[in-house]
């Protein structure tokens, strides 16, 4: 199985910060990564897909990049409605694997 | 307006049995694979099963396989999972997911049913 590795596991921000947020694979994955925000008590919200592509409806302050094993969403500008849990997900193989989460503190 | 409705989850003893159920509806649900992942109390989201639209590719977790069934009904524009052998571990929420392309990202999800297993 692809192991996903987040990093920060938290990270403290305030309104206004560029917020960069790491995700590595255990393997290669080519750009089959997707990024999720979830908010307490919520279903995850798909925010950026193939690495880099911004999901229909999401702020443009999101951005995903990378390639391979290493990734990075970041958020420029953070707003307080950004203030949540962030997810990477691998699509390259089944079983599909998750980050461990990096929650967005104020 | 596109959307996902889960139900049928509850408080069932170790070793019972429970089937979730996934009302879709605002797309044409014959043409997505479709997914279920679930999040234990305060922990992070784990991916438990896939179903292709025609139900020819079908996978599982690890932590799941050999107890849980996933199945889909197109012409109820429906998703299953039975879920056997139910364990204190299956404790969570758990949300049925739409994919979008063949390496499968989750597009739209479910608000989730709560799955409790407890003695």
């Amino acid at each position: 199985d692809i192991q996903m590795t987040q990093s920060p596991s938290s990270v403290s921000a305030s309104v206004g910060d560029r917020v960069t947020i790491t995700c590595r694979a255990s393997q290669a994955i080519s750009t089959w990564l997707a990024w999720y925000q979830q908010k307490p008590g919520r279903a995850p919200k798909l925010l950026i897909y193939a690495a880099s592509n911004l999901q229909s409806g999401v702020p443009s302050r999101f951005s995903g990049s990378g390639s391979g094993a290493d990734f990075t969403l970041t958020i420029s500008g953070l707003q307080p409605e950004d203030f949540a849990t962030y997810y990477c997900q691998q699509a390259n193989t089944f079983p599909l694997t998750f980050g461990g989460g990096t929650k967005v503190e104020i | 307006e596109v959307q996902l409705v889960e139900s049928g989850g509850g408080l069932v003893k170790p070793g019972g049995s429970l089937r979730l159920s996934c009302a879709a509806s605002g797309f044409t649900f014959s043409g997505y694979r479709m997914n279920w992942v679930r999040q234990a109390p305060g922990k992070g989201l784990e991916w438990v099963s896939s179903i292709k639209s025609d139900s020819s590719d079908i996978y599982y977790a690890d932590s799941v396989k050999g107890r849980f069934t996933v199945s889909r009904d197109n012409a109820k524009n429906s998703l299953f999972l039975q879920m056997n052998s139910l364990r204190d571990e299956d404790t969570a929420v758990y949300y049925c997911a739409r994919a979008r392309f063949s390496r499968p990202c989750l597009d739209v999800w479910g608000h989730g049913t709560t799955v409790t297993v407890s003695s």
